[in-house]
């Protein structure tokens, strides 16, 4: 079966840090994944999509990027962090079907201070 | 413009009620899906529930199904005999079928759902 590992599950980081966001998805080859922002309370905000290793669609300008290294791996990075940053960031992955669902990574909340 | 749009930022329902939550969306391709998600205070993302747009009948599974008005636009989740574990964030979502679209998957703002004894 398919399975989604997103780590750490909580982060704190000082404004000016970089930042690495790592996930893997197990027992699918070729899937879409996604990296989404969730501020509290609010809606699931789209950053990143990729159909293949290292094809990255970004959705909204901004302090972010990802890479694809690999099939199964997607990072999400930043060279400098801003106060804004701070969110609930999901991985997801999909098959390549229109109909078929996104399963989601457990989230990693992160605090820039 | 916002392709997902949820207006209804808050409800409550009362246990063993039905409640109807809200979805409208804006594309003009003739190919999509719509996907109903739960999210927990956990933060976890639940799949509910899909809808194609050449799918002739409303989704159902379990308690929970889907009124899709094509001619509207529209995606409401119906939750039926509402428990106490139905509070949650519910987000509706939609995934074009054009090439262009890059199987993007694009999220409504959500509706809050408390669920009183």
């Amino acid at each position: 079966s398919q399975t989604i590992h997103q780590w750490p599950a909580t982060l704190v980081q000082p404004v000016g840090s970089p930042l690495s966001l790592e996930c893997t998805v197990e027992g699918t080859s070729n899937p879409n994944l996604y990296w989404y922002r969730q501020a509290a309370g609010r809606g699931l905000q789209l950053l990143f999509y990729s159909v293949g290793i290292g094809q990255i669609s970004s959705e909204v300008p901004q302090n972010l990027s990802a890479s694809r290294p690999q099939d199964r791996q997607f990072i999400l990075s930043s060279k400098k962090l801003l106060l804004s940053d701070s969110g609930f960031y999901l991985c997801a992955w999909s098959a390549g079907a229109m109909n078929t669902e996104a399963f989601f990574g457990q989230g990693t909340r992160l605090t820039v201070v | 413009a916002q392709k997902i749009t949820q207006t209804q930022p808050g409800m409550f329902v009362q246990e063993k009620e039905a409640v109807t939550l809200d979805c409208t969306y804006d594309t003009s391709d003739p190919s999509y899906g719509l996907f109903w998600y739960k999210q927990p205070s956990s933060g976890e993302m639940i799949f509910l529930i899909y809808q194609g747009s050449y799918d002739q009948q409303n989704a159902t599974e379990g308690r929970y199904s889907l009124n899709f008005q094509k001619a509207r636009k529209s995606a409401n989740l119906v939750i039926s005999a509402s428990q106490l574990g139905d509070s949650a964030m519910y987000f509706c979502a939609m995934r074009e079928g054009h090439e262009a679209a890059g199987n993007k998957l694009t999220f409504g703002g959500g509706t809050r759902v408390l669920v009183k004894p």
